[in-house]
């Protein structure tokens, strides 16, 4: 059974910092995604990442993967408020299905 | 830009009340995946169509929760009878990996189910 772990759950900062999250997964896939959520608010996709090694960057916010090492970062540069929101990280199943399993999520505070 | 669409918003029923969600994807998206997001948590899988056929629906509670997609375009949630423990957020998702090659799955706003 996959199982897909985030850390930190929580996580406050002071804008202008840099901090990564990290999301490990317990067996082996090719895909993996990042997701954005406000409060009583839907998922908003952030980033596809669909092979070993790659890097995406949108803004402040970059994610990594490692498929080796089973481990994705999101890393934040110079936060700002308005990145405050819970980032979840996805992972492909595999075998054809297209199905996703999520982490808990990461709640991040930014404070200024 | 196309959107997957969902219907309530937000539903109040109470227990032992039918209740029904409504989800129309994007056009042209044969995937649909209906999640349910536990407060606190991450959403987790209840069904996957492809077209009108179910993929997979092993962790849909089938004594109480059925979906259809008749017409393999909109497709609708049930849950007869509501219990206290089904209080949660519903999203719908769908996607077109088979035929676009595209694998993003797009959400929609998702169904507040308060259950009292």
């Amino acid at each position: 059974e996959l199982k897909v772990e985030q850390n930190p759950l929580f996580l406050s900062m002071q804008e202008g910092k840099n901090y990564t999250i990290y999301c490990n997964y317990s067996t082996t896939s090719d895909r993996l995604y990042w997701y954005r959520q406000d409060p009583g608010k839907s998922l908003e996709s952030l980033f596809v990442l669909l092979s070993n090694g790659a890097v995406k960057q949108e803004g402040r916010l970059m994610a990594s993967l490692d498929t080796k090492a089973r481990l994705s970062t999101l890393h934040i540069t110079a936060a700002v408020h308005d990145l405050s929101a819970t980032y979840f990280c996805a992972v492909d199943r595999g075998a054809g299905s297209y199905q996703l399993t999520f982490g808990k999520g990461t709640k991040l505070s930014v404070i200024p | 830009e196309a959107e997957v669409a969902q219907s309530p918003r937000y539903k109040i029923t109470e227990k032992s009340q039918a209740v029904a969600f409504w989800c129309d994807p994007i056009s042209g998206h044969a995937t649909l995946y209906w999640y349910r997001q536990i407060l606190g948590q991450g959403p987790e899988l209840l069904v996957q169509f492809q077209d009108e056929s179910v993929v997979d629906d092993s962790q849909l509670p089938k004594d109480r929760f059925s979906a259809e997609r008749l017409k393999g375009v909109d497709s609708t949630l049930k849950i007869q009878p509501a219990e206290l423990g089904d209080s949660a957020m519903y999203l719908c998702a769908s996607s077109s990996p088979f035929t676009s090659g595209s694998y993003e799955q797009y959400f929609g706003p998702g169904t507040r189910l308060t259950v009292t």
